[in-house]
């Protein structure tokens, strides 16, 4: 059975930096695409980032800022987000897989003074 | 970007009864490789997104075969034939061909 569980979220100040977790079990980890995708309060979806082998890529929204990493061998991938704005609250969930089939239940991330 | 647009962004259905969503991209999603990367998503309220469909038709694993897709090119429809009341929640349809990956608005589906 696919597993993500997410950590690593809070409440940080305008400016601030935090950083987020993933660990992956039940799956062949090192070979998957993974992405991070969030959820303002009470919005839709916005995908964020996505971590192949040798391959990552950003939203505009948060390029330059967020740094999207993975640990093959502890099967952990970590969203290294800076100069976090009020507009980066959201729930941020991990997603398996290039074509997004497995969900975490998101970490919140409430960026505020 | 690829704009990804549903309608209605509002359903209001009665069990038993059909319900039909749309979604459309302004650009093609067929991808270089052939594929079509169009898939379909559904929230629970409180809970975490699920992929119901991948590319355009395809059913992920557990899903009533009640949830159909279908489509192509700019122009697809998820289709639940008979709707029952843990069907309620937000369908999304996200493209998966194009960068970045773009999701719909979201479409509410309630039971009247």
């Amino acid at each position: 059975e696919v597993q993500l569980l997410e950590s690593g979220g809070g409440l940080v100040q305008p400016g601030g930096s935090l950083r987020l977790s993933c660990t992956a079990s039940g799956f062949p980890f090192s070979t998957s695409g993974m992405n991070w995708v969030r959820q303002a309060p009470g919005k839709g979806l916005e995908w964020v980032s996505v971590i192949g082998e040798t391959y990552t890529s950003y939203a505009d929204s948060v390029k330059g800022r967020f740094t999207f990493s993975r640990d093959n061998s502890k099967n952990t991938i970590h969203l290294e987000m800076n100069s976090l704005r009020a507009e980066d609250t959201a729930l941020y969930y991990c997603v398996k897989g290039w074509q997004f089939d497995a969900w975490g239940r998101g970490t919140m991330v409430t960026v505020s003074s | 970007d690829v704009v990804m647009t549903q309608s209605p962004l509002s359903l209001p259905v009665t069990l038993g009864q059909p319900a039909s969503i749309s979604c459309r991209s302004s650009q093609s999603l067929v991808h270089s490789d052939g594929n079509t990367y169009l898939h379909w998503f559904h929230q629970r309220p409180g809970q975490s997104p699920r992929r119901l469909i991948y590319k355009v038709s395809n059913r992920d694993s557990g899903v009533p075969d009640r949830f159909s897709g279908s489509g192509s090119g700019t122009d697809f429809t998820l289709k639940i034939s008979r709707v029952e009341a843990e069907d309620v929640g937000i369908y999304y349809c996200m493209q998966g061909t194009h960068w970045p990956r773009t999701f719909g608005q979201g479409t509410k589906v309630e039971i009247k």
